[in-house]
């Protein structure tokens, strides 16, 4: 299994408040992506980083910001938590080889419920 | 843009019944085909994958061939056991186009009983 944890695993949380989800990996893999995934919509991409301190927006960015000031550490925030954001979070790694081909390795998730 | 279409579910299934779930995709470039199960309460894993038309990838029984002229991916398997109940899903990335992002399905729930 690859490399992957998770902080919080679960963690409930009042609106308004600002919430930070930690993805740790041992594997020193380039790319670090977190998705959310939400019943009838399977997993949708928020952010995704390509290096330290390189990040960019994924379908879903709004409302949340990420950081990655180390290449095993990649974070996710939400400023102001909204109820809509109540799901489970997923942080996955890749390393892209020659060929582009790029299979994601998944974390054990972050149960987020926001009251 | 790019986008992956998957059966709906529920599916539910005798076991040593035969099985199929329906991926087709669109892209704009050269996609690889990925096929992640998630079993409860887990992160998702990666059953098998495909890189190129007409590759056949294939794991633990499963199989799913790469059909660029129907740009689909259909997942198999002979003979489901109960352990095989989760959720599985479609994905898709794009190198080609540039990005390295995953596209996924919205996932088909297999229940499988005794």
């Amino acid at each position: 299994d690859a490399g992957i944890t998770q902080s919080p695993r679960h963690k409930v949380t009042e609106t308004g408040t600002p919430v930070t989800l930690r993805c740790h990996q041992t594997e020193n893999h380039r790319y670090m992506y977190w998705y959310r995934q939400d019943p009838g919509h399977g997993l949708r991409l928020i952010h995704y980083s390509y290096g330290v301190k390189d990040t960019d927006k994924g379908e879903v960015s709004d409302g949340y910001s990420v950081s990655r000031s180390k290449t095993e550490d990649f974070l996710l925030t939400l400023e102001s938590a909204t109820s809509s954001q109540t799901s489970v979070y997923f942080c996955a790694i890749s390393s892209a080889g020659l060929a582009g081909v790029d299979t994601q390795y998944f974390g054990p998730g972050t149960r987020l419920t926001v009251l | 843009g790019n986008s992956v279409t998957q059966m709906e579910g529920p599916v539910t299934l005798s076991e040593e019944a035969f099985l199929t779930i329906n991926c087709t995709y669109t892209a704009t470039g050269y996609p690889s085909l990925f096929w992640y199960v998630q079993y409860p309460g887990e992160g998702l894993q990666l059953l098998l994958k495909a890189t190129k038309a007409d590759d056949k990838g294939s794991n633990k029984g499963f199989e799913a061939t790469y059909r660029k002229e129907t740009t689909s991916f259909h997942l198999e398997k002979g003979s489901v056991q109960v352990s095989d109940s989760a959720v599985y899903f479609c994905a898709l990335t794009d190198s080609g186009a540039g990005s390295y992002q995953l596209t996924f399905g919205k996932g088909t729930k297999l229940s499988v009983i005794p």
